[in-house]
Protein backbone atom coordinates (compact mmCIF):
# COMPACT_ATOMS: atom_id res chain seq x y z
CA UNK A 1 0.00 0.00 0.00
CA UNK A 2 1.35 3.40 -0.53
CA UNK A 3 1.74 5.90 1.79
CA UNK A 4 2.70 9.49 2.20
CA UNK A 5 3.81 11.70 5.60
CA UNK A 6 4.27 15.38 5.15
CA UNK A 7 6.62 16.26 7.92
CA UNK A 8 5.70 19.39 8.56
CA UNK A 9 2.17 21.11 9.20
CA UNK A 10 3.20 24.31 8.86
CA UNK A 11 6.24 26.48 7.80
CA UNK A 12 6.95 29.76 8.15
CA UNK A 13 9.27 31.98 5.95
CA UNK A 14 10.78 35.41 5.18
CA UNK A 15 9.85 36.55 1.86
CA UNK A 16 13.07 36.15 -0.29
CA UNK A 17 14.37 33.17 1.71
CA UNK A 18 14.59 29.63 0.98
CA UNK A 19 11.45 27.08 1.24
CA UNK A 20 12.06 23.51 2.33
CA UNK A 21 8.81 21.14 2.55
CA UNK A 22 9.81 17.62 3.14
CA UNK A 23 8.03 15.02 1.90
CA UNK A 24 8.64 10.95 2.87
CA UNK A 25 6.84 8.35 0.42
CA UNK A 26 6.33 4.27 0.78
CA UNK A 27 5.00 2.75 -2.55
CA UNK A 28 5.20 -1.32 -3.02
CA UNK A 29 5.95 -0.16 -7.13
CA UNK A 30 8.06 2.79 -8.70
CA UNK A 31 6.26 5.36 -7.97
CA UNK A 32 4.68 8.57 -9.37
CA UNK A 33 5.80 11.23 -7.15
CA UNK A 34 3.63 15.18 -7.58
CA UNK A 35 3.80 18.53 -6.07
CA UNK A 36 0.06 19.98 -5.32
CA UNK A 37 -0.81 23.57 -4.27
CA UNK A 38 -3.63 24.80 -3.28
CA UNK A 39 -4.62 27.97 -2.96
CA UNK A 40 -7.63 29.34 -0.49
CA UNK A 41 -11.22 28.14 -1.74
CA UNK A 42 -9.03 27.06 -5.05
CA UNK A 43 -8.43 23.87 -6.72
CA UNK A 44 -5.08 21.81 -6.58
CA UNK A 45 -3.15 23.15 -9.07
CA UNK A 46 0.06 20.99 -10.37
CA UNK A 47 3.47 21.92 -9.38
CA UNK A 48 5.80 19.49 -10.31
CA UNK A 49 5.66 15.31 -11.02
CA UNK A 50 8.18 12.90 -11.41
CA UNK A 51 7.94 9.95 -13.27
CA UNK A 52 11.38 7.95 -12.83
CA UNK A 53 12.89 9.90 -15.46
CA UNK A 54 15.63 12.43 -13.99
CA UNK A 55 15.68 12.36 -10.29
CA UNK A 56 15.35 16.42 -9.92
CA UNK A 57 12.22 17.98 -11.12
CA UNK A 58 12.02 21.48 -11.81
CA UNK A 59 7.97 22.61 -11.92
CA UNK A 60 6.32 26.00 -12.02
CA UNK A 61 6.78 29.06 -10.27
CA UNK A 62 10.47 28.06 -9.25
CA UNK A 63 9.87 25.36 -7.20
CA UNK A 64 11.62 21.73 -7.41
CA UNK A 65 12.03 18.54 -5.91
CA UNK A 66 14.46 16.13 -5.66
CA UNK A 67 13.65 12.23 -5.77
CA UNK A 68 15.73 10.42 -3.00
CA UNK A 69 14.78 6.38 -3.16
CA UNK A 70 17.30 5.72 -0.69
CA UNK A 71 15.67 8.29 1.49
CA UNK A 72 12.14 7.51 0.08
CA UNK A 73 12.22 11.12 0.12
CA UNK A 74 10.72 13.56 -2.16
CA UNK A 75 10.98 17.63 -0.70
CA UNK A 76 9.80 20.34 -2.41
CA UNK A 77 12.35 23.73 -2.34
CA UNK A 78 12.40 27.36 -3.99
CA UNK A 79 15.30 29.28 -3.12
CA UNK A 80 12.97 32.14 -2.62
CA UNK A 81 10.19 32.65 -1.30
CA UNK A 82 7.39 35.17 -2.54
CA UNK A 83 4.23 35.91 -1.37
CA UNK A 84 2.43 34.77 -3.23
CA UNK A 85 3.33 31.62 -2.45
CA UNK A 86 1.31 31.34 0.75
CA UNK A 87 -0.70 28.23 0.13
CA UNK A 88 -1.42 24.58 1.47
CA UNK A 89 1.09 21.95 -0.23
CA UNK A 90 0.91 18.35 -0.67
CA UNK A 91 2.74 15.44 -1.88
CA UNK A 92 1.37 13.22 -3.81
CA UNK A 93 1.59 9.82 -4.69
CA UNK A 94 0.03 7.29 -6.94
CA UNK A 95 1.59 3.76 -7.64
CA UNK A 96 2.34 2.47 -11.10
CA UNK A 97 1.51 -1.63 -11.34
CA UNK A 98 4.34 -4.04 -12.65
CA UNK A 99 2.98 -3.18 -16.34
CA UNK A 100 4.41 0.46 -15.60
CA UNK A 101 0.65 2.26 -15.91
CA UNK A 102 0.10 4.59 -13.60
CA UNK A 103 -3.79 4.66 -12.35
CA UNK A 104 -6.39 6.89 -11.08
CA UNK A 105 -5.62 6.79 -7.10
CA UNK A 106 -3.59 9.32 -5.93
CA UNK A 107 -3.18 8.99 -1.80
CA UNK A 108 -2.23 12.33 -0.64
CA UNK A 109 0.19 13.68 2.34
CA UNK A 110 -1.67 16.17 5.19
CA UNK A 111 -0.62 19.22 3.43
CA UNK A 112 1.90 21.69 4.84
CA UNK A 113 0.79 25.29 4.62
CA UNK A 114 3.37 27.20 4.25
CA UNK A 115 3.17 30.67 5.29
CA UNK A 116 5.20 33.93 3.99
CA UNK A 117 5.99 37.31 5.82
CA UNK A 118 6.90 40.70 4.69
CA UNK B 1 -8.16 24.21 -23.86
CA UNK B 2 -10.62 24.50 -21.24
CA UNK B 3 -9.84 22.94 -17.73
CA UNK B 4 -11.72 20.59 -15.48
CA UNK B 5 -15.17 21.98 -15.10
CA UNK B 6 -17.51 21.05 -11.61
CA UNK B 7 -21.33 21.66 -11.21
CA UNK B 8 -22.04 23.40 -9.11
CA UNK B 9 -19.87 25.03 -6.94
CA UNK B 10 -21.73 25.03 -4.10
CA UNK B 11 -24.78 22.76 -2.41
CA UNK B 12 -26.76 23.28 0.84
CA UNK B 13 -28.67 19.90 1.40
CA UNK B 14 -30.43 18.42 4.38
CA UNK B 15 -29.79 15.12 6.22
CA UNK B 16 -31.55 12.22 4.46
CA UNK B 17 -31.50 13.99 1.02
CA UNK B 18 -29.58 13.20 -2.13
CA UNK B 19 -26.97 14.74 -4.20
CA UNK B 20 -25.59 14.41 -7.55
CA UNK B 21 -22.48 16.60 -8.61
CA UNK B 22 -21.29 16.93 -12.15
CA UNK B 23 -18.18 17.05 -13.77
CA UNK B 24 -16.73 17.20 -17.26
CA UNK B 25 -13.14 16.40 -17.78
CA UNK B 26 -10.66 18.32 -20.04
CA UNK B 27 -10.94 17.49 -23.52
CA UNK B 28 -9.54 14.26 -24.76
CA UNK B 29 -9.00 13.03 -20.70
CA UNK B 30 -10.90 9.66 -20.50
CA UNK B 31 -9.95 8.80 -17.06
CA UNK B 32 -12.20 10.62 -14.23
CA UNK B 33 -11.38 10.32 -10.28
CA UNK B 34 -13.15 12.17 -7.55
CA UNK B 35 -12.13 12.76 -4.28
CA UNK B 36 -13.52 14.37 -0.90
CA UNK B 37 -11.49 17.11 1.36
CA UNK B 38 -12.57 17.54 4.65
CA UNK B 39 -10.22 19.32 7.92
CA UNK B 40 -10.04 16.21 9.69
CA UNK B 41 -10.00 13.39 7.24
CA UNK B 42 -7.53 15.66 4.28
CA UNK B 43 -7.93 14.58 0.97
CA UNK B 44 -8.99 11.27 0.41
CA UNK B 45 -9.91 9.15 -2.98
CA UNK B 46 -13.45 8.15 -3.68
CA UNK B 47 -13.05 5.95 -6.80
CA UNK B 48 -11.85 6.13 -10.76
CA UNK B 49 -13.41 5.48 -14.09
CA UNK B 50 -12.42 4.92 -17.10
CA UNK B 51 -14.26 4.24 -20.21
CA UNK B 52 -17.29 4.27 -18.35
CA UNK B 53 -15.89 1.70 -16.15
CA UNK B 54 -14.86 2.14 -12.34
CA UNK B 55 -11.30 0.87 -12.56
CA UNK B 56 -10.74 1.74 -9.07
CA UNK B 57 -12.32 2.61 -5.82
CA UNK B 58 -11.58 3.89 -2.56
CA UNK B 59 -13.00 3.09 0.94
CA UNK B 60 -16.13 4.81 1.37
CA UNK B 61 -19.68 3.26 1.79
CA UNK B 62 -22.28 2.60 -0.69
CA UNK B 63 -23.99 5.78 -0.59
CA UNK B 64 -21.45 7.38 -2.60
CA UNK B 65 -21.30 5.90 -6.16
CA UNK B 66 -20.22 7.25 -9.33
CA UNK B 67 -20.64 6.87 -13.26
CA UNK B 68 -19.30 8.07 -16.28
CA UNK B 69 -21.05 8.88 -19.99
CA UNK B 70 -19.76 8.00 -23.13
CA UNK B 71 -18.46 11.61 -23.74
CA UNK B 72 -16.06 11.13 -20.48
CA UNK B 73 -18.44 13.34 -18.06
CA UNK B 74 -18.84 12.06 -15.01
CA UNK B 75 -21.57 12.04 -12.11
CA UNK B 76 -20.97 11.44 -8.47
CA UNK B 77 -24.54 10.87 -6.31
CA UNK B 78 -24.54 10.57 -2.59
CA UNK B 79 -27.69 9.32 -0.84
CA UNK B 80 -29.13 9.72 2.32
CA UNK B 81 -26.99 12.28 3.24
CA UNK B 82 -25.17 12.73 7.11
CA UNK B 83 -23.27 15.86 8.51
CA UNK B 84 -20.43 14.24 7.82
CA UNK B 85 -20.58 14.47 4.43
CA UNK B 86 -20.12 18.28 4.51
CA UNK B 87 -17.00 19.05 2.54
CA UNK B 88 -15.48 19.97 -0.78
CA UNK B 89 -15.62 17.15 -3.61
CA UNK B 90 -12.87 17.64 -6.12
CA UNK B 91 -12.83 15.99 -9.54
CA UNK B 92 -9.56 15.27 -11.75
CA UNK B 93 -9.12 14.43 -14.66
CA UNK B 94 -5.96 12.67 -16.56
CA UNK B 95 -4.99 11.68 -20.74
CA UNK B 96 -2.57 8.71 -18.10
CA UNK B 97 -0.17 11.00 -16.84
CA UNK B 98 -1.16 13.58 -13.77
CA UNK B 99 -4.25 14.87 -12.85
CA UNK B 100 -5.79 18.05 -13.04
CA UNK B 101 -8.56 19.17 -11.04
CA UNK B 102 -11.37 20.77 -11.34
CA UNK B 103 -12.69 24.10 -8.64
CA UNK B 104 -14.61 21.60 -6.79
CA UNK B 105 -18.33 21.43 -5.33
CA UNK B 106 -18.50 22.63 -1.66
CA UNK B 107 -21.39 20.75 -0.07
CA UNK B 108 -22.81 21.55 2.91
CA UNK B 109 -25.59 18.95 4.87
CA UNK B 110 -27.76 20.86 7.12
Amino acid sequence: AQSVTQLDSHVSVSEGTPVLLRCNYSSSYSPSLFWYVQHPNKGLQLLLKYTSAATLVKGINGFEAEFKKSETSFHLTKPSAHMSDAAEYFCVVSDRNAGGTSYGKLTFGQGTILTVHP
Amino acid sequence: KAGVTQTPRYLIKTRGQQVTLSCSPISGHRSVSWYQQTPGQGLQFLFEYFSETQRNKGNFPGRFSGRQFSNSRSEMNVSTLELGDSALYLCASSLEGPQYFGPGTRLLVL
